[in-house]
C-alpha cells in the first residue's frame, strides 16, 4: 500500500522559516516525480513544486509564488522528500500536500496525496 | 502568470450528466489533469492526460479536449460525486503548473 506521510508543520513567525519532511513507503520512490501543492483555510489547491526523478537528474521547478524562498529536495536512501521554506510570509499559510506521480518515469498526474501538514504563519 | 478557468458551480440531479469545463491558452500543447476533492480529505486523480483514467476509477468518470477547453464529464452521476473538482495543467514552457480554481459539483 502506497504511503505518503508529512511531518514538521506548525506555527512559525513571518520571516521564519520551516523544514517539511514526507516518508514514502509501498512503491519505488526513486522512479517517481514528487509535488508539493498547498491548500490555504477555505481556498483552492495551489502548485508549489517539483522535483523529478533521478533519470531526469532530480531537476525542480517553483511556483513564482515561492521561488527563490523555497527549496525541494529529495533523499531517494530515504524514500523521502523536502521543502524548505524561508522567509515566510502569512500568505503561506496552508495545508501542505507532498503527491507523486500516479505511474513512474514521467509525470501522469498526482496519484498518491498525503494527507497533509499545517503550516500556520503569524505573529 | 498562467491561469486555467472553471466555472465555481454546476449542479445536476443523480443519474444526470455532469460536464465541467476548464479554459486555458496552453491546453492544446499540454495535458490536462483532473483531481476531486471531498471536504477534509485528500484530493483523488480521476483523469491523467485528458482522457485516461487511473485504475480505480469508475467509468463513468471521462475527460476530453478540444482547442484550449478541456471537460470533464461524470455520466450517470451520484450523490458520491458531490465534490470539488480542480483542473491542472502547465504553461507552454511545460515548467509552470497551475490548479484552476475549482468546481464545487452539487448533486442536487
Amino acid at each position: 500500500e502506497v504511503q505518503l506521510v508529512e511531518s514538521g508543520g506548525g506555527l512559525v513567525q513571518p520571516g521564519g522559516s520551516l523544514r517539511l519532511s514526507c516518508a514514502a513507503s509501498g512503491f519505488t520512490f526513486s522512479d517517481h516525480y514528487m509535488d508539493w501543492v498547498r491548500q490555504a483555510p477555505g481556498k483552492g489547491l495551489e502548485w508549489v513544486g517539483r522535483t523529478r526523478n533521478k533519470a531526469n537528474s532530480y531537476t525542480t521547478e517553483y511556483a513564482a509564488s515561492v521561488k527563490g524562498r523555497f527549496t525541494i529536495s529529495r533523499d531517494d536512501s530515504k524514500n523521502s522528500l523536502y521543502l524548505q521554506m524561508n522567509s515566510l510570509k502569512t500568505e503561506d499559510t496552508a495545508v501542505y500536500y507532498c503527491a507523486s506521480s500516479a505511474y513512474s518515469g514521467s509525470y501522469y498526474g498526482l496519484g498518491y496525496w498525503g494527507q497533509g501538514t499545517l503550516v500556520t504563519v503569524s505573529s | 502568470s498562467y491561469e486555467l478557468t472553471q466555472p465555481p458551480s454546476v449542479s445536476v440531479s443523480p443519474g444526470q450528466t455532469a460536464r465541467i469545463t476548464c479554459s486555458g491558452d496552453a491546453l492544446p500543447k499540454q495535458y490536462a489533469y483532473w483531481y476531486q476533492q471531498k471536504p477534509g480529505q485528500a484530493p483523488v486523480l480521476v483523469i491523467y492526460k485528458d482522457s485516461e483514467r487511473p485504475s480505480g476509477i469508475p467509468e463513468r468518470f471521462s475527460g476530453s479536449s478540444s482547442g484550449t477547453t478541456v471537460t470533464l464529464t461524470i455520466s450517470g452521476v451520484q450523490a458520491e460525486d458531490e465534490a470539488d473538482y480542480y483542473c491542472q495543467s502547465a504553461d507552454s514552457s511545460g515548467t509552470s503548473w497551475v490548479f484552476g480554481g475549482g468546481t464545487k459539483l452539487t448533486v442536487l
